[in-house]
């Protein structure tokens, strides 16, 4: 099946440092999204992004379809940013999502 | 107000015991999906459902069941032949497979 591999790990951040997370995946996809996960477990939709660029106030997303990767950018962190950070991606007509392990971002006052 | 409801938050089961995790969604969604996950680790799809009285094994299905009579319910049964039912369990819906998934706020179950 299709792999989805996401760096790092783990990034700690000083407050109002940028940082860039990265999702590679193994086969051709129909849909990825980012997700970030908080403290409490919820899942929180970041973007839909199976090609292309997207922005919403501080992160971003970029994926290159073609080169099987996903960028999320994350400018100017805040405390609140901290979590665990997902990528998903869809592939063939069933629809479930297939996760990355995560990357755990803590951002430090 | 719109979205997924999970409930119970909290769920302890027994040895030996079948325990129902609840799902509901008033998006009118017609997919609905079930996932686990364990500590530090992504989600695992349980089960998921494309249309009502439809639904397709996922990759982690063995000891757990569903049911899918109403469009806005996706019932999870946690069954005793679930040898290790320790997780988070996520429940969500897209419109269409092919759409945008949104997430409940998920049920703990542990056992005692």
């Amino acid at each position: 099946g299709i792999q989805v591999e996401q760096s790092p790990p783990d990034l700690i951040l000083q407050e109002g440092a940028n940082s860039t997370l990265r999702c590679n995946f193994s086969d051709s996809v129909n849909n990825l999204q980012w997700f970030h996960q908080n403290p409490w477990g919820q899942l929180i939709n970041l973007f839909y992004i199976p090609s292309g660029t997207k922005q919403n106030g501080r992160l971003s997303a970029t994926t290159v379809a073609t080169e099987r990767y996903s960028l999320l950018y994350i400018s100017s962190s805040q405390t609140t940013d901290s979590g665990v950070y997902f990528c998903a991606v869809v592939r063939g007509s069933q629809g479930n999502l297939i996760f990355g392990k995560g990357t755990k971002l803590s951002v430090k006052p | 107000d719109g979205g997924i409801t999970q409930s119970p938050k909290y769920l302890f089961r027994k040895e030996g015991q079948n325990v129902t995790l609840s799902c509901e969604q008033n998006l009118n969604h017609d997919a609905m999906y079930w996932y686990r996950q364990d500590p530090g680790q992504g989600l695992r799809l349980i089960y998921y459902s494309q249309i009502v009285n439809d639904f397709q094994k996922g990759d982690i299905a063995e000891g757990y069941s569903v049911s899918r009579e109403k469009k806005e319910s996706f019932p999870l049964t946690v069954t005793s032949a679930q040898k290790n039912p320790t997780a988070f369990y996520l429940c969500a819906s897209s419109g269409t497979v092919q759409e945008t998934q949104y997430f409940g706020p998920g049920t703990r179950l542990l056992v005692l």
